[in-house]
């Protein structure tokens, strides 16, 4: 299994561009949730998903938005890139009945 | 200011020194975890402790849950360089998926 996966691992944005970053999972896991790492912030959450099909907001879903079409993937797009968004974000899945989570190595993002 | 506090922010220990990382909940805990995370890569689960008096050990590190005081407490016995990353506690809240996480605590271990 290749675990979690995340796309691209560093990314240079300019403000006002948009773009997707993309997480996929192979464990067929129900939960996925994106974070976002911030110094001295820990890490907050952006939205989740508790199924293809449903996704619900976490505690910082502003100029996110998220789709799960897909048990496997759980693409986050940035709408309109500023310069608050300059982050490492990390995609997590685990299983319904499980409380491990399994987290990506993370996305290393700059907006200019 | 945050729902989780971790203490200390930072940590400098000579190897084979003892630890403690302590995590403080303003919220009543349902769950509790402690993470792993090595520099500029993802989270590592360590072990999640849900009851009160609750102690569980994962290796040389041994976390216990105090649910009267909303606290937990994260003990590496006999530090190695191997120990070395940033701690991460996390709650689950009642809603279920929403998990919110401490700051970290910085853990550096001097050979």
């Amino acid at each position: 299994n290749a675990g979690v996966t995340q796309t691209p691992k560093f990314q240079v944005l300019k403000t006002g561009q948009s773009m997707t970053l993309q997480c996929a999972q192979d464990m067929n896991h129900e939960y996925m949730s994106w974070y976002r790492q911030d110094p001295g912030m820990g890490l907050r959450l952006i939205h989740y998903s508790v199924g293809a099909g449903i996704t619900d907001q976490g505690e910082v879903p502003n100029g996110y938005n998220v789709s799960r079409s897909t048990t496997e993937d759980f693409p986050l797009r940035l709408l309109s890139a500023a310069p608050s968004q300059t982050s490492v974000y990390f995609c997590a899945s685990r299983r319904a009945n499980s409380y491990e989570q399994y987290f990506g190595p993370g996305t290393r993002l700059t907006v200019t | 200011s945050q729902e989780l506090e971790q203490s200390p922010q930072s940590l400098i220990v000579q190897e084979g020194k003892n630890l403690t990382i302590n995590c403080t909940s303003s919220k009543t805990l349902y769950g509790l975890y402690w993470y792993k995370q090595k520099y500029g890569e993802g989270l590592i689960f360590l072990m999640m402790l849900q009851k009160g008096g609750e102690e569980k050990s994962h290796e040389k590190i041994t976390a216990k849950l105090d649910e009267k005081k909303q606290q937990s407490s994260l003990h590496i016995t006999a530090s190695q360089p191997s120990h070395a990353g940033i701690y991460l506690c996390g709650a689950d809240r009642v809603s279920g998926n929403d998990m919110r996480f401490g700051a970290g605590t910085r853990l550096t271990v001097k050979p």
